[in-house]
C-alpha cells in the first residue's frame, strides 16, 4: 500500500530557530501534497496545498513566509517554520495524493510531527 | 455554519457493540467521502472511502453515503477496545482535491 514517511516524528527548538519537517511519498508519486495543522482534540486544519514544481497555494490566515513549503519533486515535500515562536507548537502532519482517486492511493497521510518550541 | 458537521462524542460503548458514526455537510459538490481513524499523536489512517452515494463494506466497517440528506456514516461493528480512536470524516470535490474534515469524534470501547 501507499506509504508516505514524515520526519522527524518530534522536534523540540528554540524561540526564533527555523525548523524543517519532511514528507515523503516512498512508493507512488505524490503529485499533490497538503500540509495540516492539529491542535490538541481538534481536527486537521488545512495550511496549504502543494503541486511538484508549482508555488503552494495557502488557506486563509496562514503566513506563507513563515510557513515556507517546497515540493521540488514529486516524492518530497518539505515544510519550514522559520523564526519559530511558542504559539507555533502544534502537531504537522502531511498527505499525499497520487491525483487518482479516493483509493489506498488517493490520500494518505503521514504520521505526523509534533512541534514544541521553547 | 461548517460545511462538515461531526459530533465530537466521546461515544462510550461496550465491548462487541455497534459503532455508529455520522457527519453531515452542506455542500453538494462534495463526491468522494472517507472515514479516518487517528489515534492519539499519531496521522490518520484510511479506513473506508466511498464515491457518490452508496453502502461499502469492508470486515467489521460498513460506510453509508445518502448524498440526497448530505449524510454519511461509518458503522463498527463487534467493536475493540482497539477500535478507541477518534474518527474523522472528510470529503472531497475531486479525486486529488483538498479534503475537508469533519471535527472528528472520540471514541471509546469499554472491556
Amino acid at each position: 500500500g501507499a506509504v508516505v514517511s514524515q520526519h522527524p516524528s518530534r522536534v523540540i527548538c528554540k524561540s526564533g530557530t527555523s525548523v524543517k519537517i519532511e514528507c515523503r511519498s516512498l512508493d507512488f508519486q505524490a503529485t499533490t501534497m497538503f500540509w495540516y495543522r492539529q491542535f490538541p482534540k481538534q481536527s486537521l486544519m488545512l495550511m496549504a496545498t502543494s503541486n511538484e514544481g508549482s508555488k503552494a497555494t495557502y488557506e486563509q490566515g496562514v503566513e506563507k513566509d513563515k510557513f515556507l513549503i517546497n515540493h521540488a519533486s514529486l516524492t518530497l515535500s518539505t515544510l519550514t517554520v522559520t523564526s519559530a515562536h511558542p504559539e507555533d507548537s502544534s502537531f504537522y502532519i502531511c498527505s499525499a495524493s497520487s491525483g487518482q482517486g479516493a483509493g489506498n492511493y488517493g490520500y494518505t497521510f503521514g504520521s505526523g510531527t509534533r512541534l514544541t518550541v521553547v | 455554519q461548517k460545511e462538515v458537521e461531526q459530533d465530537p462524542g466521546p461515544l462510550s460503548v461496550p465491548e462487541g457493540a455497534i459503532v455508529s458514526l455520522n457527519c453531515t455537510y452542506s455542500n453538494s459538490a462534495f463526491q468522494y467521502f472517507m472515514w479516518y481513524r487517528q489515534y492519539s499523536r499519531k496521522g490518520p489512517e484510511l479506513l473506508m472511502y466511498t464515491y457518490s452515494s452508496g453502502n461499502k463494506e469492508d470486515g467489521r466497517f460498513t460506510a453509508q453515503v445518502d448524498k440526497s440528506s448530505k449524510y454519511i456514516s461509518l458503522f463498527i461493528r463487534d467493536s475493540q477496545p482497539s477500535d478507541s480512536a477518534t474518527y474523522l470524516c472528510a470529503m472531497s470535490k475531486a479525486a486529488g482535491n483538498k479534503l475537508t474534515f469533519g471535527g472528528g469524534t472520540r471514541v471509546l470501547v469499554k472491556p
